[in-house]
């Protein structure tokens, strides 16, 4: 079972860009067959998956979320990372990190709460 | 307004059985495996269940999948003060090319 602990900034100014990495231990980043997965959650509401990297770099967003994120690997440190840019008050969730298959993540890092506010 | 639907909230009492619905569409749950987690309060997601109907190892059996066309079923038997908590289904989208989620049902135990 992969361990999966998010880091980065709890608040972000509105149109800068949120940027949080996500430390993998008990497995490798690159492990075949693996999705490295990014969802998040606004207070009191439910899940909005984010989009993935595959193990081998190729990566697949929300259609939603396009235009402004990136998720990218280190293999050298074992992480992968999401950047969201140009954030508003409606980006203000917790952000999950987490792996497994395309869709259905089975290991989950803790949460980090990330709120955009001036 | 999600995708997937579910019951804003089911309740029962402890040792009673629960089910929990999702109902989506041919693009999603007609045409793929569905995945159930528990999210207890404070907590990350946890998988449920896998595949309809699958249980990672370390899931009690009073857990249960169904999937039966475009909807989805979550059991739950000898329910417990501990299994109060939001569950989710979710899925591939095949239309919209994303994994989609349930807006999350809310069980309590009486």
């Amino acid at each position: 079972q992969v361990q999966l602990q998010e880091s980065g900034p709890g608040v972000v100014k509105p149109s800068e860009t949120l940027s949080l990495t996500c430390t993998v231990s008990g497995g490798s980043v690159s492990s075949f067959y693996y999705y490295w997965t990014w969802i998040r959650q606004p207070p009191g509401k439910g899940l909005e998956w984010i989009g993935y990297i595959y193990y081998s770099g190729s990566t697949h967003y929300s259609p939603s979320l396009k235009s402004r994120v990136t998720i990218s690997l280190d293999t050298s440190k074992n992480q992968f990372s999401l950047k969201l840019s140009s954030v508003t008050a409606a980006d203000t969730a917790v952000y999950y990190c987490a792996s497994g298959l395309a869709s259905r993540p089975s290991d989950w890092g803790q949460g980090t709460l990330v709120t955009v506010s001036s | 307004q999600s995708v997937l639907t579910q019951p804003p909230s089911v309740s029962a009492a402890p040792g009673q059985k629960v089910t929990i619905s999702c109902s989506g569409s041919r693009s999603n749950i007609g045409n793929n495996y569905v995945s159930w987690y528990q999210q207890l309060p404070g907590t990350a997601p946890k998988l449920l269940i896998f595949e309809n109907n699958k249980r990672p190892s370390g899931i009690p059996d009073r857990f249960s999948g169904s999937r039966s066309g475009t909807s989805a079923t979550l059991g739950i038997t000898g329910l417990q003060t501990g299994d109060e908590a939001d569950y989710y289904c979710g899925t591939w989208d095949n239309s919209l090319s994303e994994v989609v989620f349930g807006g999350g049902t809310k069980l309590t135990v009486l």
